[in-house]
């Protein structure tokens, strides 16, 4: 299977940082990647799809870059409503999907 | 806008059989070309891929669950369902089914969410 290397596994920034969040995959993935937010209670929400493209109603302080093994988040000028988890998630149908183990940005 | 319901028993004894389902409203389980998945979060832990069903009908599983994994489609019900056989402490876990947007063979993202039903395996 494909495995999702997260890092780091949690972050401490305050409001207006800048911080990127990293995914390497252990084979290429061509750009298969989303990124998902989730807040505690929550479903996961769909931020960014196939490495950069921006989901419709996601700000713009969000972006997605990379490709083939090496793929990153970026959340520019954070905002209250950005602390929370963050997964990574590689889309190849086979052998079938993964995530990364998640970040958790905190204050 | 599609809104996905889940229901399902929340508690599961050992060795016995975890069924869920996802009622899809506001669209049809057949149209558009969507596909569907089903994903789990043992509590305080990371997301977990369980398996899909392709529009076509088709499914694929976590190589790690296939052995006990069902998922199906029923368009009369316009639902979809999970069966989990066998199971034990690890499949404690909230679990969220998802609508699959994109095309075969790679390109999918999940971006309609169920709300998630928490499962407890236990005696």
């Amino acid at each position: 299977d494909i495995q999702m290397t997260q890092s780091p596994s949690s972050l401490s920034a305050s409001l207006g940082d800048s911080v990127t969040i990293t995914c390497r995959a252990s084979q290429r993935i061509d750009s298969y990647v989303n990124w998902y937010q989730q807040k505690p209670g929550r479903a996961p929400k769909l931020l960014i799809s196939a490495a950069s493209t921006l989901q419709s109603g996601v700000p713009s302080r969000f972006s997605g870059s990379g490709s083939a093994t090496h793929f990153a988040l970026t959340i520019s000028n954070i905002q209250p409503e950005d602390y929370a988890s963050y997964y990574c998630q590689q889309s190849t149908s086979s052998p079938g999907f993964s995530f990364g183990r998640g970040t958790k940005l905190e204050i | 806008q599609v809104h996905l319901q889940q229901s399902g028993s929340g508690l599961v004894r050992p060795s016995q059989t975890l069924s869920l389902t996802c009622a899809v409203s506001g669209g049809s389980l057949s149209s558009g070309g969507y596909s569907w998945t089903w994903v789990r979060q043992p509590l305080g832990k990371g997301l977990e891929w369980i398996g899909n069903i392709y529009h076509s009908g088709a499914t694929r599983y976590n190589p790690s669950l296939q052995s006990r994994v069902t998922i199906s489609g029923d368009r009369s019900k316009n639902q979809i369902s999970l069966k989990v056989n066998f199971v034990t402490a690890a499949d404690t876990a909230i679990y969220f089914c998802a609508r699959l947007n994109g095309y075969y063979p790679d390109y999918y993202f999940m971006d309609v969410w169920g709300e998630g039903t928490t499962v407890i395996v236990s005696s």
